[in-house]
Parts: structure tokens; C-alpha cells; sequence
């Protein structure tokens, strides 16, 4: 089935510590993104990409980095340089970046112990 | 930077009731979208509209593009119980080098049987 696959579903860690969130999609898609979900603050953009070798800082980029060497594939990780990194992390993909359809994964929550 | 006023935050109805729900915003857009997310999940698309004055159907729901570009209202008629979750709307202005996809801050809903 094409889809888009977000791992791990759950992630604890300590403070101090980075992180990376896998995200992987076989849709084909050119663009990718990750939002950041905060209990009634709605979807915030951490950093998208519209291309492969290619990505731009999004609203709330501070604390975090990306890659994307792969069509398929742009991690997220979280460093410590993070203040408040708790939170449900999505990542998502477009065919093309010119379009709000986006496909979501099923999200990862970190925890910060 | 843009900002999308939605409304309610939150509605508690009975099941079988209509349920209506919408988002306004000081600029205009060229795409409003509307989004539901169930628990722990990611969102799924429901409707675009692409049109200043576009009236969309989807099975039980409808939404509208306004017409002056700055609002569009989502409705769902005869609620059952799995349409609870949170509804999110999405205003896009794409073009060029810069990507901007505003979400709303969401409308939690819950349905009693």
C-alpha cells in the first residue's frame, strides 16, 4: 500500500539528548514537511522540502534539523538546543509544494523526561 | 504572519444534529482546505476548494469558499458518532519560491450517541 510511515509512535527521552524521527513515503510525492502539535495551538511547520537536496526553515524551526538525501525519506531530528520539545510531531508529503493536499503520517509523540 | 481565526473550539452535540463550523482571516487565499484529525492519528483531507464562491460536497459534509477569499465554513449534516475528532481548516497561498499553508487552530467535536 503507498503511504507515508512515521517512526517511532512513541519516543521518550532525557533532556540533553538528541533525537531522530523517521519519516518515509512511497507516494511518489517531490515535497515533505513536519509540523509540530501542541494541545490547542493547531499544526505549526518546523521545516519543509520541495525537492530532494533541497529544504527551507518553516515558522518554529529553532531547536531542529533535516535532511533529505532521498526522495523518500526526510528525518527530523530534534536537538538539544530545543526549549520545550515535547510535543506530536507530523510529517506529511505533497506531490508538489504549489498544493495544500497533503498526505499525513500517523505521528510521533516525544517525551522529554 | 497570516493568521486563521476558527470557530467554535469546541462542540458538543447529539447525534443526528447538523453541525457547523468555520474559519475567517484578515488575507486571502487561493485554496481553503478543511482537515479532520481522530485521536493519535494524523489528519486526513476531507474537501478543497480552489473557487471564490465554491460550494463542495462530500458525502454528509459541505463546505463553501467565501467570496471574498478571507473565509470558508465547513458542514456536516446528521452527525454520527465517528465524526468526532478534531476539524482543521487550511488556507494556501502558493506561488514562487515560498511555501505558506496556515492552519487553523482546529474545532474539537464530539458526538453522544
Amino acid at each position: 500500500d503507498g503511504g507515508i510511515t512515521q517512526s517511532p509512535k512513541y519516543l521518550f527521552r532525557k533532556e540533553g539528548q538528541n533525537v531522530t524521527l523517521s519519516c518515509e513515503q512511497n507516494l511518489n510525492h517531490d515535497a515533505m514537511y513536519w509540523y509540530r502539535q501542541d494541545p490547542g495551538q493547531g499544526l505549526r511547520l518546523i521545516y519543509y522540502s520541495q525537492i530532494v537536496n533541497d529544504f527551507q526553515k518553516g515558522d518554529i524551526a529553532e531547536g531542529y534539523s533535516v535532511s533529505r538525501e532521498k526522495k523518500e525519506s526526510f528525518p527530523l531530528t530534534v536537538t538539544s538546543a530545543q526549549k520545550n520539545p515535547t510535543a506530536f510531531y507530523l510529517c506529511a508529503s505533497s506531490m508538489s509544494a504549489n498544493t495544500g493536499e497533503l498526505f499525513f503520517g500517523e505521528g510521533s509523540r516525544l517525551t522529554v523526561l | 504572519g497570516q493568521q486563521l481565526n476558527q470557530s467554535p473550539q469546541s462542540m458538543f452535540i447529539q447525534e443526528g444534529e447538523d453541525v457547523s463550523m468555520n474559519c475567517t482571516s484578515s488575507s486571502i487565499f487561493n485554496t481553503w482546505l478543511w482537515y479532520k484529525q481522530d485521536p493519535g492519528e494524523g489528519p486526513v483531507l476531507l474537501i478543497a476548494l480552489y473557487k471564490a464562491g465554491e460550494l463542495t460536497s462530500n458525502g454528509r459534509l459541505t463546505a463553501q469558499f467565501g467570496i471574498t477569499r478571507k473565509d470558508s465554513f465547513l458542514n456536516i449534516s446528521a452527525s454520527i458518532p465517528s465524526d468526532v475528532g478534531i476539524y482543521f481548516c487550511a488556507g494556501l497561498n502558493s506561488g514562487g519560491s515560498n511555501y505558506k499553508l496556515t492552519f487553523g487552530k482546529g474545532t474539537l467535536l464530539t458526538v453522544n450517541p
